[in-house]
């Protein structure tokens, strides 16, 4: 069974940084890539960044509005996905998630799998 | 960026019903695809992928169809458990990935 289990999140001062995990288990991790997905109070989904896996170079995308503060990583031998996020805002906060994804043909990918998600508040 | 639109934003149908929930993109995304259900306090779940290809455990009550811009959920026989918020997402031109706002459907 995919389970998927956010934690790290909390309360922080705009300006401040957190560094969420996503602790994966019941798969292969390292042949997976991992999106994170946000979903601010009473809103709908806003994706949030994307890490291939490294058959597919490891790399990284990102949303405009998280781009340059935000940075995903993962830890293929401790199956834990990383979300790094520096200069926080009000508008940062959100639930976040973080989702499996699952190949479709070349360069497709959909969501697969969503973890329970955690909720960060960025307020002063 | 592509964006998503979803009709309507809620829709009241009563158990047992049928339910045609609607996408569209602002350009094709082929049949790239997925649906997405989800209850108030829980993660989104999987619905449907590639247009119309159903994901593992789904009930067949659902179904889905369309390609390009115009695409469709349609639950044939709505049951209690299915009354929530459901998502559209296209992931053929990326980045990014981008989401429908949703269309809640509720109990008439």
């Amino acid at each position: 069974e995919v389970q998927l289990v956010e934690s790290g999140g909390g309360l922080v001062q705009p300006g401040r940084s957190l560094r969420l995990s996503c602790t994966a288990s019941g798969f292969t991790f390292g042949d997976f890539a991992m999106s994170w997905v946000r979903q601010a109070p009473g809103q709908g989904l806003e994706w949030v960044g994307f890490i291939r896996s490294e058959a597919y170079g490891g790399t990284t995308e990102y949303a405009a509005s998280v781009k340059g503060r935000f940075t995903i990583s993962k830890d293929d031998s401790k199956t834990i996905a990383y979300l790094q996020m520096n200069s926080l805002k009000t508008e940062d906060t959100a639930v976040y998630y973080c989702a499996q994804n699952r190949r479709d043909g070349y360069k497709l990918y959909y969501i697969d799998y969503w973890g329970q998600g955690t909720l960060v508040t960025v307020s002063s | 960026e592509i964006v998503m639109t979803q009709s309507p934003a809620t829709l009241s149908v009563s158990p047992g019903e049928r339910a045609t929930l609607s996408c569209r993109a602002s350009q094709s995304v082929s049949s790239n695809l997925a649906w997405y259900q989800q209850k108030p306090g829980q993660a989104p779940r999987l619905l449907v992928f590639g247009a119309s290809t159903r994901a593992t455990g789904i009930p067949g009550r659902f179904s889905g169809s369309g390609s390009g811009t115009e695409f469709t959920l349609t639950i044939s026989s709505l049951q209690s458990e299915d009354f929530a918020v459901y998502y559209c997402q296209q992931y053929n031109n990326w980045p990014p990935f981008t989401f429908g706002p949703g269309t809640k459907v509720d109990i008439k």
